[in-house]
């Protein structure tokens, strides 16, 4: 079945520091999305993406499609401390029936003390 | 209402007892996800409803695990015969249609003692 590869699986980050996550698959997604989930809460959509290629942001937040279908980044810019938290990539496939979704196992965002 | 709402937020049962945990999707959203996530995971997939019907049940773990759909709203999922590997965070997430991306209520905390 499909698989995303999740990386890195956790990090500290600095105040005012960018940060990079990425996932990979060996299958085509139609759709990648990028979730948050803070302690106790379910997990929040931050951006969506629709077209192999496209990049797309939301505030401090930039996201891609890869160009094969296979792959999605994120990127933070001038990280703040509220960004902790945990950082799921999923990928959507449309089948004939519905809908398929599949999630990485999550980035795990900390605070360096 | 203007989310995806859970119940109960918590749940501690015996074990072998039956639960039941139910998902009010976003008004007019067709499509239905279950998953569970045990702690410090990622998602797990469980079952996917578009409508009243349900496509895709393959992650449901074992037969004690089932769900419903009424009226293509209310979902309800039972796990009869508790057992404490079963304690996890269940979320629900639902999507206006089967291509369009998905919300995720707050979860129910399902702990078997």
């Amino acid at each position: 079945g499909q698989q995303l590869n999740q990386s890195p699986q956790s990090m500290f980050i600095q105040e005012g520091e960018d940060v990079s996550m990425n996932c990979t698959s060996s299958s085509i997604f139609n759709t990648w999305l990028w979730y948050k989930q803070d302690p106790g809460e379910g997990p929040v959509l931050l951006i969506a993406l629709y077209k192999a290629g496209e990049l797309t942001s939301n505030g401090r937040l930039t996201a891609q499609f890869g160009i094969t279908r296979k792959d999605s980044f994120l990127n933070i810019s001038a990280s703040i401390p509220s960004d902790v938290g945990i950082y799921f990539c999923a990928g959507q496939l449309y089948l004939e029936y519905g809908n398929k979704l599949v999630f990485g196992a999550g980035t795990i965002l900390r605070v360096k003390s | 209402g203007a989310g995806v709402s859970q119940s109960p937020s918590n749940k501690v049962t015996e074990k072998g007892k039956d639960v039941e945990l139910r998902c009010d999707p976003i008004s007019g959203h067709t499509a239905l996800y279950w998953y569970r996530q045990s702690l410090g995971q990622g998602l797990e997939f469980l079952i996917y409803f578009q409508g009243n019907s349900a496509p895709d049940k393959s992650g449901l773990p074992s037969d004690r695990f089932s769900a419903e759909r009424t009226g293509g709203s209310v979902s309800t999922l039972t796990i009869q015969r508790t057992q404490q590997e079963d304690s996890a965070v269940y979320l629900c997430a639902s999507s206006l249609n089967k291509n369009t991306e998905a919300f995720f209520g707050q979860g129910t905390r399902l702990t078997v003692v």
